[in-house]
C-alpha cells in the first residue's frame, strides 16, 4: 500500500511568485487536506478537498487555491507569494472528510522558502 | 470554534523515565480528540485517537491517553522513555460540525536524556 507522497520536497521562491505543490492520496482515499505549519508552530488548516469539490476552508486568504483530480490526487497552489508563506506545507488524506473521527494519514511535506 | 492547548513547548525526560504530555481542548460542542507524532524531516504519524468509546485510549509504541471531560483534557503518558521517543508531540481535536478537519496545539518537542 502506498502512503501519503508529496512533491517537490523543497522549494525556493521569491515574493511575488507563485508555486504549485502536488499531493498523491493514499489508495483507496478520497479526501485531501491541506495544512501549513510555519516553524515552530502547529499545523494550520488550510482547505480540504472531497470527490474533487471542496470541503471546508480554513482562516487563508483567496490567494491560497486548491484542486482535486479524478485520481484523488491533490494541488496547492499559491500566487503572490509572501515571506510569510514561507513554511512546511503538509498534505493529508483520509478515507471520507464527514467523518470527524476518521484518521488523517499525513505525507512528508514541502518545505516552501519564500526569499 | 475550538482549540487545544499544549503546556511546555519543550519536555526533558532521562531514558527509562515517565512521559507525561499535556492536552488542554476547549469547544463547544464533543470533540474527537488525536496525538500525533512529529520525527525530524517528516510527516505527521497517529498514535492514538479518543472516538467516545472509550476514555482510556492505548496507541502505538506504548503510549496511551485519557480523556477526561470535566477537565477538558486528553493527557498523554508513556511509563518509560526511549531514546527513540525524542520527536515533536502534537494534539489535536475535530468535531461532529466539521468533519475532520483537525485544529492542532502548538506541539511539545521531547528530549531523551541517556
Amino acid at each position: 500500500e502506498t502512503g501519503v507522497t508529496q512533491s517537490p520536497t523543497h522549494l525556493i521562491k521569491t515574493r511575488g511568485q507563485q508555486v504549485t505543490l502536488r499531493c498523491s492520496s493514499q489508495s483507496g482515499h478520497n479526501t485531501v487536506s491541506w495544512y501549513q505549519q510555519a516553524l515552530g508552530q502547529g499545523p494550520q488548516f488550510i482547505f480540504q478537498y472531497y470527490r474533487e469539490e471542496e470541503n471546508g476552508r480554513g482562516n487563508f486568504p483567496p490567494r491560497f487555491s486548491g484542486l482535486q483530480f479524478p485520481n484523488y490526487s491533490s494541488e496547492l497552489n499559491v500566487n503572490a507569494l509572501e515571506l510569510d508563506d514561507s513554511a512546511l506545507y503538509l498534505c493529508a488524506s483520509s478515507l471520507g472528510g464527514e467523518n470527524p473521527t476518521d484518521t488523517q494519514y499525513f505525507g512528508p511535506g514541502t518545505r516552501l522558502t519564500v526569499l | 470554534a475550538q482549540s487545544v492547548t499544549q503546556l511546555g513547548s519543550h519536555v526533558s525526560v532521562s531514558e527509562g523515565a515517565l512521559v507525561l504530555l499535556r492536552c488542554n481542548y476547549s469547544s463547544s460542542v464533543p470533540p474527537y480528540l488525536f496525538w500525533y507524532v512529529q520525527y525530524p524531516n517528516q510527516g505527521l504519524q497517529l498514535l492514538l485517537k479518543y472516538t467516545s468509546a472509550a476514555t482510556l485510549v492505548k496507541g502505538i509504541n506504548g503510549f496511551e491517553a485519557e480523556f477526561k471531560k470535566s477537565e477538558t483534557s486528553f493527557h498523554l503518558t508513556k511509563p518509560s522513555a526511549h531514546m527513540s521517543d525524542a520527536a515533536e508531540y502534537f494534539c489535536a481535536v475535530s468535531v461532529g460540525t466539521a468533519g475532520n478537519k483537525l485544529t492542532f496545539g502548538g506541539g511539545t518537542r521531547v528530549l531523551v536524556k541517556p
